[in-house]
């Protein structure tokens, strides 16, 4: 079975631009999580969808959005870039709809410039 | 919100020691999760142990949720083993949320 994969890989932006990332979960899980993760804040939650909406969201500003399609596969959406948003981005899914364990793909590297 | 840490923050070994790893939590937590990170960021699943203990070969963890701490040991440790360790748990005290500890980076030296 696939595991959890994102693309890009490797993103660079300026600051004020906006960015997309895509995660498609396991087949058959239908819960999909974002993080964020700095070497000054380390990995924090982002947001958690399940059917095709948000059920739990993390302490991060309106900027950063989400939205998850009907196949599961997930979109984040990270408007008016900042420095401060260069990050890795890993995206998890499982199957459990609740506390279910989590499987992470290889993130997204984005730089800020 | 909860807090988690982890200690030792940083740890190195000679190839071929044993270590403990812990993870502490200062709420009452819904499950629990052992990850390894490797150096191109990948989190590689080690355990979901929300209670108890479970083995996988040479790594084994026991959580005791009561207590709010769980414990990561590596045996016999090989220089594949480096990287950072993080605990993670999921809370729901403030709508359901995965926090994850702090991280202990292990190096392991041939």
């Amino acid at each position: 079975k696939a595991g959890v994969t994102q693309t890009p890989r490797y993103l660079i932006k300026t600051r004020g631009q906006q960015v997309t990332l895509s995660c498609s979960p396991i087949s058959g899980h239908r819960s999909v999580s974002w993080y964020q993760q700095t070497p000054g804040q380390g990995l924090q939650f982002l947001f958690e969808y399940f059917s095709e909406t948000q059920r739990n969201k993390g302490n991060f500003p309106g900027r950063f959005s989400g939205r998850q399609f009907s196949n599961s596969r997930s979109e984040m959406n990270v408007s008016t870039l900042e420095l401060g948003d260069s990050a890795l981005y890993l995206c998890a899914s499982s199957r459990q709809e609740i506390y279910g364990e989590q499987f992470f793909g290889p993130g997204t590297r984005l730089t800020v410039l | 919100g909860i807090q988690v840490e982890q200690s030792p923050p940083d740890l190195i070994l000679q190839e071929g020691a044993n270590s403990t790893l812990r993870c502490n939590f200062s709420d009452s937590v819904n499950n629990l999760q052992w990850f390894h990170q490797n150096p191109w960021g990948q989190l590689i699943n080690l355990f979901y142990i929300p209670s108890g203990t479970k083995q996988n070969g040479r790594l084994s963890a026991t959580t005791v949720a009561t207590e709010r701490y769980s414990l990561l040991y590596i045996s016999s440790s090989q220089t594949t083993d480096s990287g950072v360790y993080f605990c993670a748990v999921w809370v729901s005290e403030t709508g359901n949320q995965f926090y994850f500890g702090t991280g202990t980076s292990l190096t392991v030296i041939p």
